[in-house]
């Protein structure tokens, strides 16, 4: 059974870089795609991208300019980091398994944005 | 991008109940690719259905998934107490994919 666990910073200030890590345990990370999906009250989900078993990234274009997505075979994390954020990034982020209809989520962390 | 609007916004039912849940899109979803996810408080959303009609792994029958195009539908057979929840569809077929807001299930 696949268990994801998100962590990163709760509290960031506007302008900085927002650096999640998602710990993949039960299974090989390198067998599987992997998504980063967020959850807000003004924006409910939104589907930030995916990364792909052959590295292949897909971004929301909305966020694609400040967004990278990426896995560290070698400790089974997948990575997310996001640069000037602002307060509208102030969201619940969840990575997920695979990469267009996700099955396993972790619990997500919540990050707030604000100075 | 394709927008998906879910309706009705909260549907209040009784358990044993039936709920009809809607979701449509501003245009096609390439190769019916909508899936809905199920999610109660303070937990992550779970796979109910994808494809439109393929059930999730050990998801109930009485969940059931229709539709195709624009137009699609989820279906909750007899309602149990654990069923109470907020539902969303989601397209998985045109990029950037996209999530509908939600229909909140309650209880009557």
């Amino acid at each position: 059974q696949i268990h994801l666990q998100e962590s990163g910073p709760g509290l960031l200030r506007p302008s900085e870089t927002l650096s999640l890590t998602c710990s993949v345990s039960g299974g090989s990370i390198s067998t599987y795609s992997w998504s980063w999906i967020r959850q807000s009250p003004t924006k409910g989900l939104e589907w930030l991208g995916y990364i792909s078993t052959s590295g292949v990234t897909n971004y929301n274009p909305s966020l694609k300019s400040r967004l990278t997505i990426s896995v560290d075979t070698s400790n089974s994390q997948v990575s997310l980091k996001l640069t000037s954020v602002t307060a509208a990034d102030t969201a619940l982020y969840y990575c997920a398994k695979d990469r267009l209809f996700p099955r396993y989520w972790g619990q997500g962390v919540l990050v707030t944005v604000s100075s | 991008e394709i927008v998906l609007t879910q309706s009705p916004g909260t549907l209040s039912l009784s358990p044993g109940e039936g709920a009809t849940l809607s979701c449509r899109a501003s245009q096609s979803v390439p190769g019916n690719y909508l899936a809905w996810y199920q999610q109660r408080p303070g937990q992550a959303p779970r796979l109910l259905i994808y494809g439109a009609s393929s059930r999730g792994n050990g998801i109930p029958d009485s969940f059931t998934g229709s539709g195709s195009g624009t137009d699609f539908t989820l279906t909750i057979s007899s309602l149990e107490p654990e069923d109470f929840a907020v539902y969303y569809c989601h397209q998985y077929g045109s990029s950037p994919f996209t999530f509908g807001q939600g229909t909140k299930l309650e209880i009557k």
